[in-house]
């Protein structure tokens, strides 16, 4: 049990489709993060959240599509996705470096392994 | 410029030590620096951090240079389930974190 919580764990689908990944944690973090991981590459900054506004949109295409309703909820919306986009989509949260705690590390999920046909 | 440079692999025997280097020569005074590691198809796992005095934890211990430009992380007695790739991080500003290349470190038997 990592605290960060991602589902689904593997998601398929077609370059027409729309699908959204989901992140949960139970950590009581106020910033929360999605990062790109393509295979033998470092990991990438999407975007990250801090208490629900957006602080970091790392030139992401619009395809991706971030939304955090809470602190506690961090989705990813996708559509019309191209085949290079599969990769390992991993969410983190930490405690917000504004709060005072400038050294609180980040927790990863497990991340959704993505691949689009 | 990298933030942080490490080697690209290590091997290690099973039950010894398993020093992992890490440069961080641009780090400013007040930045911590941060070890992960990610094992194949999961999420990186949190090891350990610090800013200026070594850390020891039950899974790792961290020595930081007095000059603050280059640490290690030692795994005191490897196991096999300690392969894995090690990532030592630093904070890019603000809430953004910067992740190299890593080491893979492979445990062998």
């Amino acid at each position: 049990e990592t605290g960060v919580t991602q589902t689904p764990r593997h998601l398929v689908m077609g370059m027409t489709n729309k699908k959204s990944l989901k992140c949960e944690q139970h950590l009581g973090h106020n910033a929360m993060y999605w990062y790109k991981q393509s295979a033998k590459k470092p990991l990438e900054l999407m975007f990250v959240y801090n208490f629900k506004e957006q602080t970091e949109n790392n030139s992401v295409p619009s395809r991706f599509s971030p939304e955090c309703p809470n602190s506690s909820h961090l989705f990813l919306h996708l559509h019309t996705l191209q085949p290079e986009d599969s990769a390992l989509y991993l969410c983190a949260s930490s405690q917000s470096v504004g709060q005072g705690t400038y050294n609180s590390p980040l927790h990863f999920g497990n991340g959704t392994r993505l691949t689009v046909t | 410029d990298a933030k942080t440079t490490q080697p690209t692999s290590m091997d290690c025997a099973e039950g010894r030590a398993a020093n992992l280097p890490c440069n961080h020569s641009t780090i400013s005074g007040n930045e911590y620096v941060y070890w992960y590691r990610q094992i194949h198809s999961q999420g990186p796992q949190y090891i350990s951090h610090g800013l200026k005095n070594n850390e020891t934890n039950e899974m790792a211990s961290l020595i930081i240079t007095e000059d603050r430009k280059s640490s290690t992380l030692i795994l005191p007695h490897a196991t096999l389930r300690d392969t894995a790739v090690y990532y030592c991080i630093v904070r890019l500003g603000g809430n953004q974190f910067y992740f190299g290349t890593g080491t893979s470190l492979t445990v062998i038997p």
